[in-house]
């Protein structure tokens, strides 16, 4: 099972929206709405931000929002604030198992 | 509260075992399935596989298969991921996450993490 292809970095000023992608393939992203999104800051646990495609869970700001069409799926930071510059991976449910995106990290200028 | 509570960092020598516990509390510990995720240095998250600890059926990744042996006790509430001969690549952070309450499909509650260190 190949990783998700996320891009490597991203970026964007304070106030700024940024859209990461996530491409799989029709046997995971594309075949389930099971995707899920973590934000990780460095030397810390990953945590949940966004589930099944496009859910938040409670105490997520609004600010995240989640999509998906076809195989690929992106997390979208709206209004990009400091404390949103951490790494983010999505997920994706396989039929049998899960995988992990490659990883993007969000630099807030 | 809901914690997953993880064992202390290790440094082993190739060829050692090891295995290492992540014990969950304030929620039931029977209903929820746990995963194991690796994260190599500087590297990303890797799912490793999954057990169900009230009848402890165990998924595990196609790339872990072999590698490792997830276990659990449901009178401790542990988790438990172990490796019989560990290697110098066996080197990561190792974390435990629960399924989700909303949603079978994701984990929402992470523990803090175990560094394994394997040098000679």
């Amino acid at each position: 099972q190949s990783a998700l292809t996320q891009p490597h970095s991203v970026s964007g000023s304070p106030g700024q929206s940024v859209t990461i992608s996530c491409t799989g393939t029709s046997s995971d992203v594309g075949n389930y709405n099971y995707v899920s999104w973590y934000q990780q800051h460095p030397d810390k646990a990953p945590k949940l931000m966004i589930y099944d495609v496009s859910k938040r869970p409670s105490g997520v700001p609004d600010r995240f929002s989640g999509s998906k069409s076809g195989n690929t799926a992106s997390l979208t930071i709206s209004g990009l604030q400091a404390e949103d510059e951490a790494d983010y991976y999505c997920c994706s449910y396989t039929g049998s198992s899960y995988v992990f995106g490659t990883g993007t990290k969000v630099t807030v200028l | 509260e809901v914690q997953l509570v993880q064992s202390g960092a290790e440094v082993k020598k190739p060829g050692e075992s090891l295995k290492i516990s992540c014990q969950g509390s304030g929620y039931s510990f029977t209903g929820y399935w746990i995963a194991w995720v690796r994260q190599m240095p500087e590297k990303g998250l890797e799912w490793m596989g999954v057990i169900y600890p009230g009848d402890s059926d165990i998924r595990y990744s196609p790339s872990f298969q072999g590698q490792v042996t997830i276990s659990a006790d449901k009178s401790t509430n542990t988790a438990y991921l172990q490796w019989s001969s560990l290697k110098a690549s066996d080197t990561a952070m190792y974390y435990c996450a629960k399924r989700g309450v909303n949603s079978r499909y994701t984990v929402d509650y992470w523990g803090q993490g175990t560094l394994v260190t394997v040098s000679s």
